[in-house]
């Protein structure tokens, strides 16, 4: 199947700063990507749809002025959580679409980044 | 509004025991995943249920989905430790695994 790859996987920043979180699809090309947050023991919701070379599409709730979404490229889109509170403390991952071995479209995920703000 | 419940959402089992996951979905769809997450790791396909009286079977686990219910069950059988996870059902609310929403997760313990 498809490969998403997520970078980093874990990292610590100080509250008031910014923190970028990268996703790449390696062996294909995806126009559209998709950002999940999972809070600690809870499920995933889905935060925003990335659209390659097009503005970002976000949930209800979400802020957009707080979680920057950029993709420029076919392969890789980008978070950026702007001046990061302890609350924005969460796993975030992403997803993309394509065929994969199960016999259907299926999500691939990437490894997820658990960022922790203090 | 689509929404997925699941049940239970804790299990804690025998090793060689049989128990079922159930996901119920609030709106028509024809699509249901079935995910595995590890503590601290990402999700892992199981399944991929494309289709109304869809079963598939990988190892000691089965996925079924009943449409005309807004069903899906996600079977153990004869339970093993390994089998110890967190499992996470998802109707897509768009087209092709785009835009899921999740179940809230079962987690799931299996003692020796």
């Amino acid at each position: 199947g498809a490969v998403v790859s997520q970078h980093p996987s874990r990292v610590i920043c100080k509250s008031g700063t910014s923190v970028k979180i990268e996703c790449r699809s390696l062996d294909f090309q995806a126009t559209t990507m998709f950002w999940y947050r999972q809070f600690p023991k809870q499920s995933l919701m889905l935060m925003a749809t990335s659209n390659e070379g097009s503005k970002a599409t976000y949930e209800q709730g979400v802020e957009k002025d707080k979680f920057l979404i950029n993709h420029a490229s076919l392969t890789l889109s980008t978070l950026t959580v702007t001046s990061a509170h302890p609350e924005d403390s969460s796993f975030y991952i992403c997803s993309s679409a394509g065929t994969g071995d199960l016999g259907g479209t299926e999500a691939f995920f990437g490894q997820g980044t658990r960022l922790t703000v203090v | 509004e689509l929404k997925v419940e699941q049940n239970p959402l804790f299990l804690s089992m025998q090793e060689g025991k049989n128990y079922t996951i159930y996901c119920n979905y609030s709106t028509t769809s024809d699509r249901l995943y079935w995910y595995r997450q590890d503590p601290g790791k990402s999700l892992e396909s199981l399944f991929v249920l494309l289709s109304n009286g869809a079963v598939k079977q990988e190892g000691r686990l089965m996925a079924s989905l009943d449409t005309k219910a807004r069903l899906s069950t996600l079977h153990i059988t004869a339970a093993v430790h390994d089998l110890s996870a967190t499992y996470f059902c998802a109707v897509d609310r768009g087209w092709g695994a785009q835009k899921l929403v999740f179940g809230q997760g079962t987690r799931l313990t299996i003692n020796p």
